[in-house]
């Protein structure tokens, strides 16, 4: 199984900041990696796909980057919304597996 | 527009099974598969496996193996997740999820949206 493991684990910022939060797997994963936002209580909800298409309705301060083992989530200016954690996703081979999230707080 | 509405909440005694459903609408169903994701209490998120609304044909995680079992009904675009011998650590909430689009034979990106409200199943005895 491709483990996939997230830097930070959580992290606090204020609003305004720019955030990364940073996905690396065990093995390659080609293009077939998707970011997910799930607020407290709430249902994740797809962010990005295909390590950088961005999903419609999202916001335009969300974009992903990276290849092979790395990727990475930017938010440009951190939103008080943006509160939730997020987590990436591998679809490149069997079983899926997603990271264990990164739980964003706004200072 | 794309909705997937669960069943509601299930209390069960260790040993029991329970069967969640997941109705979809706003899509063609048999377009795409329905996946399964649970979340237990405070922690991350763990895939259980798809089922082709096309075909039938499943693919579950090997821990599940043997214990889960994902149907699917075309007649009300309704998919439903069953899990036997339940354990404790089954406790979690269960979501359904719409992906990945299949066309012709063949399944695309396995990314998931949009996803259900979530099923929590509480194992206690």
């Amino acid at each position: 199984a491709i483990q996939l493991t997230q830097s930070p684990s959580s992290l606090s910022a204020s609003v305004g900041d720019r955030v990364t939060i940073t996905c690396r797997a065990s093995q390659g994963f080609s293009t077939s990696l998707a970011w997910y936002q799930q607020k407290p209580g709430k249902a994740p909800k797809l962010l990005i796909y295909d390590v950088s298409s961005l999903q419609s309705g999202v916001p335009s301060r969300f974009s992903g980057s990276g290849s092979g083992t790395e990727v990475t989530l930017t938010i440009s200016s951190l939103q008080p919304e943006d509160l939730a954690t997020y987590y990436c996703q591998q679809f490149n081979s069997y079983p899926i597996t997603f990271g264990q999230g990164t739980r964003l707080e706004i200072k | 527009q794309v909705q997937l509405v669960q069943s509601g909440g299930e209390v069960k005694k260790p040993g029991a099974s329970v069967k969640v459903s997941c109705r979809a609408s706003g899509y063609t169903f048999t377009s795409y598969g329905i996946s399964w994701v649970r979340q237990a209490p405070g922690q991350g998120l763990q895939w259980m496996g798809w089922i082709n609304n096309y075909n039938g044909d499943t693919k579950y995680a090997q821990e599940l193996q043997g214990r889960v079992t994902m149907t699917t009904d075309t007649s009300t675009n309704t998919a439903y997740m069953e899990l036997r011998s339940l354990r404790s650590d089954d406790t979690a909430v269960y979501f359904c999820t719409r992906g990945p689009y299949c066309s012709g034979g063949t399944c695309y990106s396995q990314y998931f949206d949009p996803w259900g409200q979530g099923t929590l199943v509480t194992v206690s005895s």
